[in-house]
């Protein structure tokens, strides 16, 4: 059984397009998160969620919105797609804090803006 | 802010060999945790090691084990009796005490030599 899984794997738009990915865990963590890995394969935090509350929001652009509908989900809706959202977007889930707890990370979802 | 840095892009090793992996970080924090990450080429995060930084005592898992320095803020991975497998990305993060998100380095990337 998957613990953290993402829809799609891979993602390929347009320029101004709008898009969704979707994470789902089934290990009944409180805790989710979005990081994102740029060409480089530098990894930053984007949103963090628990018990479906944002709590952290990394200065990340208006375009970029989370969604927790509930505990096991957390989606991430881009609006507006440019050349610089290409990236590999992870999400994570852990039973509450980041110390504390092992973060469980799905499989990434590779976008690529053309 | 937080800042984990990782001075070496990239690092080889010969089947057998013990590398080390170098990383520092910056926190004003006293109670936090450090943690090592490896990302092999089928791009899944997976946990190495974590250290608690009130505890004194090195964690160790199998061949990884840590050299965790607290006064130099330094937190190197030793990985003993290299493996093919072993090659993949390793990056460090940091969170403090009652964090609820990752701070990663840029990564090392390690290539093991026959």
């Amino acid at each position: 059984d998957t613990a953290v899984s993402q829809t799609p794997k891979y993602l390929v738009t347009q320029m101004g397009n709008d898009k969704s990915i979707k994470c789902e865990q089934n290990l009944g963590h409180d805790t989710m998160y979005w990081y994102k890995q740029d060409s480089k394969k530098f990894l930053k935090i984007m949103f963090s969620y628990n018990n479906k509350e944002l709590i952290i929001n990394e200065t990340v652009p208006n375009r970029f919105s989370p969604k927790s509908p509930d505990k096991a989900h957390l989606n991430l809706h881009i609006n507006s797609l440019e050349l610089g959202d290409s990236a590999v977007y992870f999400c994570a889930s852990s039973p509450g804090l980041a110390g504390l707890n092992e973060q469980f990370f799905g499989p990434g979802t590779r976008l690529t803006v053309l | 802010a937080q800042t984990v840095t990782q001075s070496q892009p990239e690092m080889s090793v010969q089947e057998a060999e013990t590398v080390t992996l170098s990383c520092t970080y910056d926190t004003s924090e006293s109670d936090y945790y450090l943690f090592w990450y490896k990302q092999p080429p089928s791009r899944q995060m997976i946990l190495v090691i974590r250290q608690e930084a009130y505890k004194q005592q090195n964690a160790t898992e199998n061949r990884f084990s840590v050299n965790f320095q607290k006064a130099a803020k330094s937190f190197s991975l030793k990985i003993s009796d290299s493996q093919l497998g072993d090659a993949a990305m390793y990056f460090c993060a940091y969170t403090e005490n009652s964090g609820y998100a990752l701070n990663f380095g840029k990564g090392t990337s390690l290539l093991v030599t026959p």
